[in-house]
């Protein structure tokens, strides 16, 4: 049973380009959530999609956005990057919705330059 | 900003003693869940707990969520090497579900 599937494992890219990260959930799982997670910081919450909607978002600009696949895969999309966008990008899922028991991926490193 | 905040933010512990972090978020919860990040992992599912002075145990850790709903608590009875990490609290908003993080308290052992 596969778990949750996040690439690419790292990232390198230059300010005011654009990334796509994506993400396998975990067999069973249809409700993903994506984060970001500084260095000693725990992960903030960018999104969660359920049913190709995303349905919560936390505090980020329109430069990040989304999208959710009829077979539940998700990606991330950030455009115009900023230094300040280097962090793991996390992406977790769970089985269903309104459930917040979420298990992680191994998360993809960015670093702007 | 972080609206959950986690004490400590740091614990060194010898081998075998206990160790407790607390988690006080400023809003109150619909539930809460605890997770265990390793150096260089990521954040790992360890339990939810959904209602109000709610305590539950796994071996040798107890998990306790506030008769408010608004703080927690992870006590680890003899601490182990395997037991390093941080440990994260995290939870749904009860006003509109956005989920939010504490910080994470990173525990430490000292052989």
């Amino acid at each position: 049973d596969a778990g949750v599937t996040q690439s690419p494992t790292h990232l390198i890219k230059t300010r005011g380009q654009q990334v796509t990260l994506r993400c396998s959930p975990k067999s069973g799982h249809d409700t993903v959530s994506w984060y970001q997670q500084a260095l000693g910081q725990g992960p903030q919450f960018i999104f969660q999609y359920y049913e190709e909607e995303e349905r919560q978002r936390g505090n980020f600009p329109d430069r990040f956005s989304g999208h959710q696949f009829p077979n539940y895969s998700s990606e991330l999309n950030v455009n115009a990057l900023l230094l300040g966008d280097s962090a793991l990008y996390l992406c977790a899922s769970s089985p269903g919705w309104g459930n917040y028991e979420q298990y992680f991926g191994p998360g993809t490193r960015l670093t702007v330059t | 900003g972080q609206q959950v905040m986690q004490i400590p933010q740091y614990q060194h512990v010898q081998e075998g003693e206990d160790f407790t972090t607390y988690c006080n978020s400023s809003t109150t919860l619909s539930n809460i869940q605890w997770y265990k990040q390793r150096p260089g992992g990521h954040p790992v599912f360890l339990i939810q707990l959904v209602k109000s002075g709610e305590v539950k145990k796994q071996k040798r850790l107890t998990f306790q969520f506030g008769e408010a709903k608004k703080n927690s608590s992870l006590h680890i009875t003899a601490t182990q090497t395997t037991d390093v990490g941080t440990y994260f609290c995290a939870g749904p908003r009860e006003r509109d579900d956005k989920i939010i993080f504490g910080k994470g308290t990173r525990l430490h052992i000292l052989p």
